[in-house]
């Protein structure tokens, strides 16, 4: 069975600062990659995918994303957060058969202090 | 473009009632999904259509939960009756029609209490 876990469930930042939010996932099969963001009140935004090719995606807001086969992870990470950047960050992954089902994880609540 | 709409955006009840709610996709999506959220954790797929047919239903608890797109646009999901652990945020997301990875388009979700 596929599963996607994401390590924190809350990672607290000072603005400016790098971050990194941490999914692994587990498939028998291949596996397409996502980060969604989820602001308050409101439905999932696409951050970035992995399909294929280059295992480092970037995406929108300065997001960037690796994807590591051999250890099953596809990490966010950001240079520099924005208070703006305080939101609810998902992982998942999409199946590649069929009608490509998507699995999220629990998500990481990203919190940005002044 | 207008976006996924979906209404209403909050809804009380109380257990044993039923409850329904809509979803408009973006115009020319032919796939439409449902998720369920509970709070703390992440979408669950409860069903998908391609049209106005149901890909996979296999996460909706058909005894009391029921989806339908009978003209291949807009969808219902209805819960008959709920029950307490039926509240969460319910998210209706559409993407293009075709093979291959579609980027799925999420509506602002429907934020269900059942007290």
């Amino acid at each position: 069975a596929q599963s996607v876990t994401q390590l924190d469930s809350q990672v607290p930042v000072f603005e400016e600062a790098p971050v990194e939010l941490r999914c692994n996932y587990s498939s028998s099969v291949s596996v397409y990659l996502f980060w969604y963001v989820q602001y308050p009140n409101q439905g999932l935004q696409l951050l970035l995918k992995y399909l294929s090719g280059s295992t480092l995606v970037k995406g929108i807001n300065g997001f960037e994303a690796e994807f590591n086969k051999s250890q099953t992870s596809f990490h966010l990470r950001k240079p520099s957060v924005h208070i703006s950047d305080t939101a609810e960050y998902f992982c998942a992954v999409s199946l590649n058969t069929g009608g490509f089902k998507t699995i999220f994880g629990a998500g990481t609540r990203l919190f940005v202090k002044a | 473009e207008a976006g996924v709409a979906q209404s209403p955006r909050y809804k009380i009840i109380e257990k044993r009632q039923s409850v329904a709610f809509w979803c408009n996709p973006i115009s020319g999506h032919a796939t439409l999904y449902w998720y369920q959220q509970i709070l703390g954790q992440g979408p669950k797929l409860l069903i998908q259509f391609q049209n106005n047919g149901v890909v996979d239903d296999s996460q909706l608890p058909k005894d009391r939960f029921s989806a339908e797109r009978l003209k291949g646009v807009d969808s219902t999901l209805k819960i008959q009756p709920a029950k307490l652990e039926d509240s969460a945020v319910y998210l209706c997301a559409s993407s293009l029609p075709g093979t291959g990875f579609r980027e799925q388009y999420f509506g602002p979700g429907t934020r269900l209490t059942v007290t």
